[in-house]
């Protein structure tokens, strides 16, 4: 079946611009991640969405950024006034409500330049 | 301050022999663990994870060990194959907490 889709797959930004990444989870996974994996870092954790709402968005580094899930399936991330600093790769994560393994399906990233 | 650590940043094994990848982490209120490979250009997959009322986990040539008093883990790949280069992260999560905290990684190289 299909797994976790992101697009873009590569997007390069000025400096100050607006961007939106975009996350399709697995069909009937409930749950969706939003991580940041910069240069020699693993995977940081940004917000987690169970159905329609942000669980937990600790993780967002400051108001510059938001995320939205309105169906409880596709989810976008926003960022605003990019700086430099935001260079990474964007990863999105589905899993199953209540799974136990905590398993979570990656997608294959989206990953933001800002110049 | 990084509450799961890889402190190998890579590791070269020859192919047909033991790979073994260590993770320590810092946070007592972990009771999940996990580890996860990535290739280039594509996201983390999910490998063999570990609760914390076990101190092994075996699934074919993959073994998680873990040690709660000295809070560390360990994942064995034996033996290991060409296929099995790549980034291994080891992760850990909170009991109800479905957030995963990641380590940096350690990159894997598995030698002809």
């Amino acid at each position: 079946g299909a797994g976790v889709s992101q697009t873009p797959s590569n997007k390069v930004t000025e400096k100050g611009k607006y961007v939106e990444l975009r996350c399709d989870p697995i069909s009937g996974h409930t749950a969706l991640y939003w991580y940041r994996q910069s240069l020699g870092q693993g995977p940081e954790f940004l917000i987690y969405f169970q159905g329609t709402g942000a669980a937990d968005d600790s993780g967002l580094p400051n108001d510059r950024f938001f995320a939205v899930r309105p169906e409880g399936s596709v989810s976008t991330l926003k960022i605003q006034r990019t700086e430099r600093g935001d260079s990474a790769v964007y990863l999105c994560a589905s899993s199953l409500q209540g799974s136990f393994s905590h398993e979570q399906y990656f997608g294959p990233g989206t990953r933001l330049t800002v110049t | 301050d990084q509450q799961v650590k890889q402190n190998s940043p890579s590791l070269s094994v020859q192919e047909g022999r033991i790979s073994i990848l260590n993770c320590d982490y810092t946070n007592s209120m972990f009771d999940y663990f996990l580890w996860y490979k990535k290739y280039p250009a594509e996201g983390p997959t999910f490998l063999i994870s570990i609760s914390s009322i076990k101190d092994k986990n075996e699934d074919g040539r993959f073994t998680v060990f873990l040690n709660k008093s000295a809070k560390h883990l360990s994942l064995h790949i034996v033996p290991s194959q060409p296929g099995d280069s790549a980034v291994y992260f080891c992760a850990a999560s909170g009991w109800g907490d479905d957030k995963i905290i990641f380590g940096k990684g350690t990159r894997l190289h598995i030698l002809p």
